[in-house]
């Protein structure tokens, strides 16, 4: 079973690039998220979905962007790229708000 | 505003020891508590989740439990083994006024067991 997705696992962009973080899952699960993990910060929620075509704002939706047109799929999207996105980035997804969420195994994203 | 806090941040047993994880949670109106398992480079692991109205889940030799009352969870790992070692955090999800609640995250506690 695949679980969740993303791709890549490792990037390097430079100030003011913009990329596109991808996350797909095959378990058919209702709610998808994004976090980012920093050092000593623990995980910030950036977007999440209850469903294809509905998304909404976390904690620190600043400079990122998110779509939902299909259950399986929520990429995330980088626009103009800043040293304070450095960061590791998880998507997950669960089937409802009571039930385990699965994590992908992370992008480790560096911007200089 | 709900804040979850994980002691020990690291923990250093030998092989066979049973220990406890500790959580705890500011805000008792909760939905669930989760607890994960990272390992270095990797994503998180759902390992155990308790509902509110449950005080405790087992899983093999994990147990967790929860009092709401208190604002606590624990993660008991029984027969420690080298293999466990990795960072523990645990989840409290929250009423927020969103279709998802919050899910709250505590910072961890890094278990490592030696032979």
């Amino acid at each position: 079973n695949a679980g969740v997705t993303q791709t890549p696992k490792f990037r390097i962009l430079k100030i003011g690039q913009s990329m596109t973080l991808q996350c797909t899952q095959d378990m058919n699960h209702n709610y998808m998220y994004w976090y980012r993990q920093d050092p000593g910060m623990g995980l910030k929620l950036i977007y999440y979905s209850v469903g294809a075509g509905i998304t909404d704002k976390g904690e620190v939706p600043n400079g990122y962007n998110v779509s939902r047109s299909t259950t399986e799929d929520f990429p995330l999207r980088l626009e103009l790229a800043a040293p304070s996105q450095t960061s590791v980035y998880f998507c997950a997804s669960s089937y409802s708000v009571g039930e385990k969420l699965f994590f992908g195994s992370g992008t480790q994203l560096s911007v200089l | 505003k709900q804040e979850v806090t994980q002691i020990p941040a690291a923990l250093s047993v030998p092989e066979g020891e049973n220990l406890v994880l500790n959580c705890s949670f500011t805000d008792s109106a909760i939905y669930n508590l989760q607890w994960f398992r990272q390992d270095p480079g990797k994503g998180l692991t759902s390992l155990l989740l308790i509902q509110s109205s449950q005080r405790e889940q087992t899983s093999g030799r994990l147990n967790a439990s929860l009092d709401k009352s208190s604002g606590r969870s624990t993660l008991y790992i029984a027969a420690s083994q080298p293999g466990d070692s990795a960072t523990y955090l645990c989840a409290v999800r929250s009423p927020s006024g969103t279709s998802y609640g919050k899910l709250t995250f505590g910072q961890g506690t890094i278990l490592t067991v030696h032979p």
